[in-house]
């Protein structure tokens, strides 16, 4: 069965702070994997996507990782700021699947507190 | 630049009443998709169109129905409304059809209540 879980389920650091999120998954086969940000009352906001052959990407105070052979990915987001605070959602998309078919994970509320 | 924009922002209902959730883009997108997210859990695709003229049933279509109306703006219905159906609905586009490196742009959602 195809799944996108993710610990932990939330977390709550202090402002200047760094943190690393984790997603596992068992969709298969793999085609790329994504990171959003989504703000309270907001629709998600891609950060990153990453292909099988992609390892790491970052944008700007994000970097996420992945490990295609274990099936992880990881976010690390650095000297976090209050505006970090939100769910940060993970999502892979399965290889030769029909258009609309990415599976969610149910996110990682982080609270960056000050 | 708006993005995409989704209305109304909040409405209620009461159970068996109809509505119609508006969506469009304003990016040239040819693809549009419905999701709903409820509490702890993941987004759930309701229906999606890879383009203009084209509609496809997702994870969980029953109840609703959808109308692709041109390429900006996609519709989604819900004909006898259930308290089931209470949730946050999401419009989101994508430049092409298929997933390769391409963000889905998502509208701040409709929040909608079945009474």
């Amino acid at each position: 069965k195809n799944q996108v879980e993710q610990s932990p389920q939330s977390l709550i650091i202090l402002e200047g702070k760094n943190c690393t999120l984790q997603c596992n998954y068992t969709v298969s086969p793999f085609s790329n994997l994504r990171w959003y940000k989504q703000d309270t009352g907001r629709g998600p906001v891609s950060l990153t996507i990453m292909t099988f052959s992609e390892n790491t990407k970052s944008n700007g105070r994000y970097t996420a990782t992945l490990d295609a052979d274990t099936k992880q990915s990881s976010l690390h987001i650095t000297a976090s700021q209050l505006s970090d605070s939100a769910s940060y959602i993970c999502v892979v998309s399965a290889k030769g699947s029909t258009l609309g078919r990415l599976y969610f994970g149910r996110g990682t509320q982080l609270t960056v507190w000050p | 630049n708006a993005g995409v924009t989704q209305t109304p922002k909040f409405q209620v209902l009461k159970t068996g009443q109809s509505m119609t959730l508006q969506c469009a883009q304003d990016m040239n997108h040819n693809s549009m998709y419905w999701y709903r997210q409820d509490p702890g859990m993941g987004l759930r695709l309701i229906y999606y169109s890879a383009s203009e003229g084209t509609t496809d049933k997702g994870e969980v279509p029953n109840g609703y129905n959808v109308s692709r109306l041109n390429k900006r703006e996609f519709s989604l219905r819900l004909e006898s409304a259930a308290p089931s159906q209470t949730s946050v609905y999401f419009c989101a586009s994508s430049a092409l059809p298929g997933f390769d490196n391409q963000p889905q742009h998502f509208g701040d959602g409709t929040r909608l209540s079945i009474l």
